[in-house]
């Protein structure tokens, strides 16, 4: 596969699981970024990670609790969620602000629709 | 912080019909300016994107954008939209002075093309 990538598409869980999103980006990016689309708001950013690092945490709960082991792979751990965490959770990538370069593009994957009951 | 505004949240038009969506932002300093498109069950692609030069932008499927610094404004336009372009558009901004590369989003506008 091309692009970015993310599973499971779907995911319905209660507020007392564990699951994990997965993301894998296949175009060599060095930045991955997990946003948050809501009904009727603004895409959230919610982390952002440059060469697996971790370099953005817009106060998300701890609720969620990202892990990149590499710069082509980024997890979302959910745990004791809430209902109103239901929303797409959109993964991105880039290839990340080197020295001098004047730009920086975000591809993003197709999302995982998540509902908590 | 930055943030992002689209005045229009629903555009109906007819097949044909010109298109302008407004977008603006808050800070004055140097930024990437993007619109991204969103097709019913699809993922966010990227329409085009302006971070220098000409600021009139030329992007895929014949839409274009004007970067008008003065007015912190980044409006999208297309001069005959068609019943395949109903979807949901996008404008984001990253601040290149701070070096974040995260985007900061409008909250969309629905456009519904009627044939």
């Amino acid at each position: 596969e091309t692009g970015v990538t993310q599973t499971p598409r779907h995911l319905v869980m209660g507020m007392t699981n564990k699951k994990s999103l997965k993301c894998e980006q296949h175009l060599g990016h060095n930045a991955m970024y997990w946003y948050k689309q809501s009904a009727k708001k603004p895409l959230e950013l919610m982390f952002v990670y440059n060469l697996k690092e971790q370099t953005e945490n817009n106060s998300v709960p701890s609720r969620f609790s990202p892990e990149c082991p590499n710069s082509s792979h980024l997890f979302l751990h959910l745990h004791t969620l809430q209902p109103e965490d239901s929303a797409l959770y959109l993964c991105a990538s880039s290839q990340g602000l080197a020295s001098g370069a004047l730009t920086d593009t975000q591809y993003f994957g197709p999302g995982t629709r998540l509902t908590v009951l | 912080a930055q943030s992002v505004s689209q005045h229009n949240h629903h555009v109906i038009l007819s097949e044909a019909a010109s298109l302008e969506l407004g977008c603006n932002y808050s800070y004055g300093g140097t930024v990437n300016l993007f619109w991204y498109v969103q097709y019913p069950g699809q993922h966010l692609q990227l329409l085009l994107k302006y971070f220098s030069g000409d600021p009139l932008v030329k992007g895929i499927k014949g839409f274009e954008a004007e970067f008008i610094k003065s007015k912190f404004s980044f409006n999208l336009r297309k001069p005959s939209v068609q019943w395949s372009d109903t979807a949901e558009y996008f404008c984001a901004v990253s601040d290149m002075d701070t070096g974040r590369r995260a985007l900061t989003f409008g909250s969309g506008t629905r456009l519904q093309v009627q044939p």
